[in-house]
């Protein structure tokens, strides 16, 4: 099993719909999870983390579940400029070591 | 404040050429990253240096590749000889430990 997985789509939806992607880990003890956004021939930002009780930013919302070691995010009323791949952060087992998922394709279309 | 600087930006030579990329981390941060990125492998961890010292450097693909951080403001990736297959985005990232990591514009080479 890989360390982070994530389904690379692309996810193909219309604006204002809801949008789920999960990222999987194999690392048990990871505390630290995050999720970036990465715009063509651009560099990786920062999107949000997540933390052990999940959390919202405005239509961004970030959820752990360590039972069945995975986090999601969720995206809802999808915007054209959402359009971008997201990429889950999950450390190495045994380390600190932050580990970047694949990432998984969005594109809003009007 | 100024984020991760890298340079150049582009690079285009010739196969066999020496190519240095430079980092410039954030400030006060102690943890460094190298990252290679192409379409078919993704986003690959290079190396890791954490208080200048290098902890992880198993992505280092061959002895091609070499990776220095003499200061807590400065590092280098070095590829000598290059190669076609080296081409890809070399990104700088920098953070605290356990921290979201900031990542430079990127370096895009090219090695024809």
């Amino acid at each position: 099993r890989k360390e982070v997985e994530q389904d690379p789509g692309p996810f193909n939806v219309p604006e204002g719909a809801t949008v789920a992607f999960n990222c999987t880990y194999s690392n048990s003890a990871s505390q630290s999870f995050f999720w970036y956004r990465q715009d063509c021939r651009k560099e990786p930002k920062l999107l949000m983390s997540v933390y052990s009780s999940g959390n919202e930013d405005g239509r961004f919302t970030a959820q752990l579940n360590r039972a069945s070691q995975y986090i999601s995010l969720l995206i809802r009323d999808s915007k054209l400029s959402d359009s971008a791949t997201y990429l889950c952060v999950v450390p190495l087992e045994g380390s600190y070591i932050p580990t970047f998922g694949r990432g998984t394709s969005l594109i809003v279309h009007p | 404040d100024a984020g991760v600087i890298q340079s150049p930006r582009h690079e285009v030579t010739e196969m066999g050429q020496e190519v240095t990329l430079r980092c410039k981390p954030i400030s006060g941060h102690n943890s460094l990253f190298w990252y290679r990125q192409t379409m078919m492998r993704g986003l690959e961890l290079l190396i890791y240096f954490n208080n200048n010292v290098p902890i992880d450097d198993s992505g280092m693909p061959e002895d091609r590749f070499s990776a220095k951080m003499p200061n807590a403001s400065f590092s280098t990736l070095k590829i000598q000889p290059s190669e076609p297959r080296d081409s890809a985005v070399y990104f700088c990232a920098s953070s605290l430990v356990d921290q979201p990591q900031h990542f430079g514009d990127g370096t895009r080479l090219s090695i024809l």
